[in-house]
């Protein structure tokens, strides 16, 4: 079956530091997103992805985050500049529509802010 | 807006015994549902969906849910409980717009005591 897969599974960074969150959706999905779920706390959006371009984000996604689909195949969340609240499981998900589908979650990265 | 609320934070069953999870939606519109378990250190899978079809959907692992419009529910139910079923248990729901983002309930820890 078909896996959505992200790198690497636990990251620690300094606080400050820039870090880039990496996915590979599945191969034929054209939607994109990334959710993020502090220890604790309920799984919350973050943005979704479509056509090169972001559709939607929340107002959790500030301008210290940055989407991109660099090579046609990877999907990467950039954190500018860490905070300690960033610390976080951070998933990815892919899907074929965005209705009436359950999509595809990576298994998330552990992001731990120091 | 789309919300979902889990009634319940924590179940605990025994072994062989029924499940119960519950969770209510708010929706100005026929709402797409799902169900997704989320394993210790593992990703987020899809249980089951409802997408206007059956209100009874069944999904993997002997679960089952059933949509009640009239009581803007959709509990996740199992007749028989396994220890493999421990986990955390999210109720979703698609939110607003075309963008096709998911709007997570709070989860429901599930232990099964032998």
């Amino acid at each position: 079956e078909p896996e959505v897969t992200q790198t690497p599974s636990h990251q620690v960074t300094q606080m400050g530091q820039e870090v880039i969150l990496r996915c590979v959706p599945i191969s034929n999905h054209l939607y994109f997103y990334w959710y993020r779920q502090i220890l604790g706390q309920k799984v919350e959006f973050l943005v979704s992805f479509y056509n090169n371009e972001i559709s939607e984000k929340s107002e959790i996604f500030d301008d210290q985050f940055s989407v991109e689909r660099p090579d046609g195949s990877n999907f990467t969340l950039k954190i500018r500049s860490t905070k300690l609240e960033d610390s976080a499981m951070y998933f990815c998900a892919s899907g074929s529509t965005t209705r009436g589908y359950g999509y595809t979650f990576g298994s998330g990265t552990r992001l731990t802010v120091v | 807006a789309q919300s979902v609320t889990q009634l319940d934070s924590h179940v605990s069953v025994s072994e062989g015994t029924p499940v119960l999870l519950r969770c209510n939606y708010s929706s100005s519109y026929s709402p797409s549902l799902f169900w997704y378990v989320q394993h210790p250190n593992k990703g987020l899978q899809l249980l089951l969906k409802y997408t206007s079809a059956a209100t009874l959907v069944k999904g993997i692992n002997g679960f089952e849910a059933e949509f009640k419009k009239s009581e803007t529910s959709f509990h996740l139910t199992k007749p028989s409980a396994h220890m493999s079923d421990a986990a955390e248990y999210f109720c979703v729901v698609h939110g607003s717009g075309n963008t096709g983002k998911l709007i997570f309930g709070q989860g429901t820890t599930l232990q099964v005591k032998p």
